[in-house]
């Protein structure tokens, strides 16, 4: 069975311009997760889909990231414009419906530069 | 504000030694805990779950939960140079939205010592 599948592994990009990171949960997996974590600081949790529907996007730094899970599939998480504040390595995570259990990807290293 | 603590490490054992490593987290409304190991550069592995006080074990590992002491811990018998790692300690609970969301340590960074 395959992973949390998680694309690009590592982005280096300017401030303002955009990104999209993406995520493949692992099949079947209703719940999806999107984590950071900024140098230095643990992993901090950033929001929740639960198919295609947003659950909780309390964690979300701001209005320059927008997630989506459209079809309850896949997800992308866009930030735009780019801060280098933003700087971190992205993780996804996914869970079996009603299972606490969370099985994350090996993260996106974005740089904003 | 929710807090799981870890000390950084690097915690250093020999190979053959039990290394143990401890978690503490500041509020009551964490019910369940997670130990994820995770090696330089690759995901966070689910190693352990414990959701009730006492000592949970799995082959080499033995988690330990008091709810009361606020305290998590891992133990590793019969460490192996593999068990080097990076160790996340997390706490999951519900939010007020209803979703179940993990609450990191900063992770203690393992080595073991052939």
């Amino acid at each position: 069975e395959a992973g949390v599948t998680q694309f690009p592994s590592h982005s280096v990009i300017e401030k303002g311009q955009t990104v999209t990171l993406r995520c493949d949960p692992i099949s079947g997996h209703d719940n999806l997760y999107w984590y950071r974590r900024v140098m230095g600081k643990e992993i901090k949790f950033l929001l929740h889909f639960v198919k295609e529907s947003k659950q909780d996007e309390s964690g979300m730094p701001n209005n320059r990231f927008l997630a989506e899970r459209t079809g309850g599939t896949y997800s992308t998480l866009k930030v735009q414009p780019a801060e280098l504040e933003d700087s971190g390595v992205y993780f996804c995570a996914s869970s079996q419906e009603r299972r606490t259990e969370a099985f994350f990807g090996q993260g996106t290293r974005l740089t904003v530069v | 504000q929710k807090e799981v603590e870890q000390n950084s490490g690097p915690l250093s054992v020999p190979e053959g030694a039990i290394a143990s490593l401890n978690c503490t987290y500041s509020d009551r409304v964490s019910q369940s805990f997670f130990w994820y190991r995770q090696y330089s550069g690759k995901s966070p592995e689910l190693i352990m779950s414990i959701y009730s006080n006492g000592d949970k074990e799995d082959g080499r590992f033995t988690a330990q939960l008091n709810k009361a002491s606020q305290y998590v811990s891992l133990l590793i018998r019969d460490s192996q140079p593999s068990d080097s790692a990076t160790y996340l300690c997390a706490g999951g609970a519900y939010s007020g939205a209803g979703s179940y969301q993990l609450t990191f340590g900063k992770g203690t960074k393992l080595s073991v010592i052939p």
